[in-house]
């Protein structure tokens, strides 16, 4: 089973800033994906950006990085230049790799970009 | 292209009553997913259909909760008894066959009086 900790229930960030989501896994799985989404007031969860457990290199989509930290178990999102639009929420998500894999998520961070 | 489209939006029934919702998932993906997700959570996995089969009904929290599939595109989720601890909005995502990436829908906002 894996499980995923977001200690960060809201943020507070300046607009143009940039600011980091903190995330933690528990897995027992030697192969696995993490996942970033955002979910906006609409509801809808887009999807921002993938690391693979093998993967040794960082992921970037755009302004979103992923700070992949293995040994420690963490997959914290950092988002640089925050815009008004970023306000949502976010939320971590674990699966094991391998297509067909249910997603595990975390219980989300509220951030809130400030003009 | 087309996202993944849920219908109906929303859906207010009453306990007790039968419930359909739909799923259709991006074009030429072969595998779809319902999640569900209550007020102040993240989403909880339900089901998982690889073409026109189950894969993994391992979420499904009893039975009155079944889903179908029959072409391999739309899937229909049901609910049988409603009660008022089944309103949550249901997601539904897909993705490419052989690609773990889910694409998620708009959700279903089921509210049970």
């Amino acid at each position: 089973a894996q499980k995923i900790t977001q200690t960060q229930p809201g943020m507070f960030v300046q607009e143009k800033e940039a600011v980091t989501l903190d995330c933690t896994y528990d897995t027992s799985d030697q192969s696995y994906g993490l996942f970033w989404y955002k979910q906006p007031s609409s509801g809808e969860m887009i999807f921002l950006i993938y690391q693979g457990s093998y993967d040794e290199q960082n992921a970037t989509e755009g302004r979103y990085s992923l700070n992949f930290q293995k040994a420690r178990k963490s997959a914290n999102l950092v988002i640089s230049a925050s815009q008004l639009g970023d306000s949502a929420m976010y939320f971590c998500a674990a699966s094991r790799s391998a297509a067909g894999n249910k997603l595990t998520f975390g219980g989300g961070t509220r951030v809130l970009v400030k003009p | 292209g087309a996202g993944v489209s849920q219908t109906p939006s929303n859906k207010v029934t009453e306990k007790g009553k039968y419930v359909e919702l739909r799923c259709d998932p991006i074009s030429g993906h072969t595998a779809l997913y319902w999640y569900r997700q209550s007020l102040g959570q993240g989403p909880e996995f339900l089901i998982y259909f690889q073409g026109t089969g189950a894969a993994d009904d391992s979420g499904l929290p009893n039975d009155r909760f079944f889903a179908v599939r029959p072409e391999g595109s739309v899937s229909t989720l049901k609910i049988q008894r409603t009660e008022r601890g089944d309103s949550a909005v249901y997601l539904c995502a897909s993705s490419q066959d052989g690609q773990e990436t889910q694409y998620f829908g708009p959700g279903t906002r089921l509210l049970v009086l």
